[in-house]
């Protein structure tokens, strides 16, 4: 039980594109929704808590206007990094909680975005 | 400011041999959750820990929350090649659903 995924687990795109990344939740219904990005050797910087239903709560430094998040459904939360640059290359992971016991978070596996 | 400190940042020990790795912070939490990450993966819940003094086991993998709620260690007995990783530790301070990740530790694990 609780699993999570993601898709697509890599992509490649040329700057200036928009590139969006699923997260879904395939056995469970989750509230709440994370998005972190991680670079190399480092640990997962939160980007964005996402809620059903409302807007994205960003952290501070996020810009939201450029990482786009839409919570759809219970089981479905979109990122979208809107004119993306080389910079924005990076491995962004989401999770989601059960919504049952300590708030335990479940990660997907990640995707690989490579902005040339 | 780092919220949760995490020694060691690396580690490197010959198979058979037992380590030790620390999660601390001046904070308390309401739990306290290790991960193990591989590389191009996202982590996977080892363990959350909730009452103060508490101990996990899982095989091999002791875990202990500090009596205030402020720090954790994860012991591992006679450490395999497959327990290498990145170990880190998330702490969920009360009110929120947000954790705090530690920086985490590279633990390589020679044959």
């Amino acid at each position: 039980g609780a699993v999570v995924s993601q898709h697509p687990s890599r992509v490649i795109c040329k700057s200036g594109t928009s590139v969006k990344i699923e997260c879904r939740s395939l056995d469970f219904q989750a509230t709440t929704m994370f998005w972190y990005r991680q670079f190399p050797k480092q640990s997962l910087m939160l980007m964005a808590t996402s809620n059903e239903g409302s807007k994205a709560t960003y952290e501070q430094g996020v810009e939201k206007d450029k990482f786009l998040i839409n919570h759809a459904s219970l089981t479905l939360s979109t990122l979208t990094v809107t004119s993306a640059h080389p910079e924005d290359s990076s491995f962004y992971i989401c999770s989601a909680t059960t919504g049952l016991s300590y708030n335990e978070q479940f990660f997907g596996p990640g995707t690989r975005l490579t902005v040339l | 400011t780092q919220l949760l400190e995490q020694s060691p940042q690396f580690l490197s020990i010959q198979e058979g041999e037992n380590l030790t790795v620390y999660c601390n912070s001046s904070s308390v939490f309401s739990s306290l959750q290790w991960y193990r990450q591989e590389p191009g993966e996202g982590p996977v819940l080892l363990v959350t820990v909730v009452t103060g003094g508490e101990v996990k086991k899982l095989k091999r993998l002791t875990f202990q929350f500090g009596d205030a709620r402020k720090d954790s260690s994860l012991h591992i007995t006679a450490a395999q090649p497959g327990d290498t990783g990145l170990y880190l530790c998330a702490g969920e301070k009360g009110g929120s659903e947000k954790l705090v990740f530690g920086k985490g530790t590279k633990l390589t694990v020679n044959p």
